[in-house]
């Protein structure tokens, strides 16, 4: 059975910065069509990308928070971290991470066709002084 | 970066309905086009993946169609565990969502 579970701190203060980790488990981070996405979600609104890496550690970040992003994984231990620098109260939300799973090699396109097939439970974190 | 627009924001339906919801991109990004359901206070789960393929598991009732920038999500026969909110996503990019509710 495949499963993802969020973990971090449900509470930062502003400028703080913060760090998530997902353990992976029933897959291997080292599995060539398999990745690891994180997503979060504001209460009420949608859903939001912001980092995925690929077992090669090939990494990729939303172009509007790309500077205060960093993913890394572990392969040795199943886990995934992401750090978020200077964490602002409207980052407050529900920061899910989720498998990629690499459909196929687009040749035409120059890119894998991917999607977020399985899903941890979600982890809010909300930003407060 | 390429945009996602979902019509409509949401819809009421009743049971056994036939409910569409469609999705545009700002820009052609061939049959590359996941949707997802997300259930309140639950994970997204993933439905059809590459514009009409429909995820092991998914009942048959889902669908999905389009190519360029225009796709469409349809539910065949709408049923009460199917009130959600629906997201298509291409990469790194969702959509804003379409709830569903039951009339």
């Amino acid at each position: 059975q495949v499963t993802l579970k969020e973990s971090g701190p449900v509470l930062v203060k502003p400028t703080e910065t913060l760090t998530l980790t997902c353990t992976v488990s029933g897959f291997s981070l080292s599995n060539a069509r398999m990745g690891v996405s994180w997503i979060r979600q504001p209460p009420g609104k949608a859903l939001e990308w912001l980092a995925h890496i690929f077992s090669n550690d090939e990494k990729s970040y939303s172009t509007s928070l790309k500077s205060r992003l960093t993913i890394s994984k572990d392969t040795s231990k199943s886990q995934v971290v992401l750090t978020m620098t200077n964490m602002d109260p409207v980052d407050t939300a529900t920061y899910y991470c989720a498998r990629i799973r690499i459909v196929y090699y687009d040749y035409i396109w120059g890119s894998y066709r991917y999607a977020f097939d399985i899903w941890g439970q979600g982890t809010m974190v909300t930003v407060s002084s | 970066d390429i945009q996602m627009t979902q019509s409509p924001s949401s819809l009421s339906a009743s049971v056994g309905d036939r409910v569409t919801i469609t999705c545009q991109a700002s820009q052609d990004i061939s049959n590359y086009l996941n949707w997802y359901q997300q259930k309140p206070g639950k994970a997204p789960k993933l439905l059809i993946y590459d514009a009409s393929n429909l995820e092991t598991g998914v009942p048959s009732r889902f669908s999905g169609s389009g190519s360029g920038t225009d796709f469409t999500f349809t539910i065949s026969s709408l049923q009460p565990e199917d009130i959600a909110t629906y997201y298509c996503q291409q990469y790194g990019t969702f959509g804003p969502g379409t709830k569903v509710d039951i009339k």
